[in-house]
């Protein structure tokens, strides 16, 4: 069955580290997104891709990067420079691209923590 | 600025029929996007607006009206498995505005 897998479900980052978040799709979509949830307010878009070797800039860029070396993949790194990286990360995906008003699927979402 | 309410909470019994409002306000308007969110899980996508009118699917239908920057989601029968948040959202993609999400919560 195609869909969007994250990996892990739970991450835990300490203090000055990188973690690495993944996203795979085999839906054959060509725009992928990263959302950061937090309690009590909407999604707010980090990084979006449409196609592969090139991503741009969300609301809430700062702290964090992405690559989109393979069609089915957008894995994002959050940085040390991320002071409060505690959330609820969601990848999505969507054909054609991120200007259309394509129904967007999401992959099962990674909860990351600091220790 | 730009922004989407929605109410925080809502309580409704098994069986009865459930409005959930959002009122937005963007620069511009693209379509209007309605999605489901069972408690730690992904987004799932329920209804898409538009144009003025009611989209009926099953026993879930959404409203928008344009001019007054306004959507309902309305939920007939309820059922357990109705508990969850739904999310109210403008387009286009690569620039959604999301509401924070109304939490229903159903009882037997």
């Amino acid at each position: 069955d195609g869909g969007i897998t994250q990996s892990p479900k739970y991450l835990f980052r300490k203090e000055g580290q990188n973690v690495t978040l993944s996203c795979e799709q085999n839906l054959n979509h060509d725009a992928m997104y990263w959302y950061r949830q937090d309690p009590g307010q909407g999604l707010r878009l980090i990084y979006y891709s449409q196609i592969v070797n090139d991503f741009q800039k969300g609301d809430i860029a700062e702290g964090y990067s992405v690559s989109r070396e393979k069609k089915e993949s957008f894995p994002l790194t959050v940085t040390s420079a991320q002071k409060n990286p505690t959330a609820f990360y969601l990848c999505a995906s969507s054909r054609g691209t991120a200007a259309t008003n394509e129904k967007l699927f999401f992959g099962s979402g990674t909860q990351l923590s600091v220790l | 600025g730009q922004n989407i309410d929605q109410p925080t909470e809502m309580t409704a019994t098994e069986g009865a029929i459930v409005q959930i409002n959002c009122t937005y306000q963007t620069s511009g308007f693209n379509g209007l996007f309605w999605y489901q969110q069972h408690a730690g899980e992904a987004p799932t996508f329920l209804s898409y607006n538009v144009l003025d009118g009611l989209e009926e699917k099953g026993r879930f239908s959404s409203f928008l009206s344009r001019s007054k920057g306004y959507s309902y989601l309305l939920l007939k029968e309820l059922q357990m498995k109705d508990s969850a948040s739904y999310l109210c959202a403008v387009g286009p993609n690569y620039q959604l505005i999301w509401g924070a999400g109304t939490k229903l919560i159903i009882k037997p």
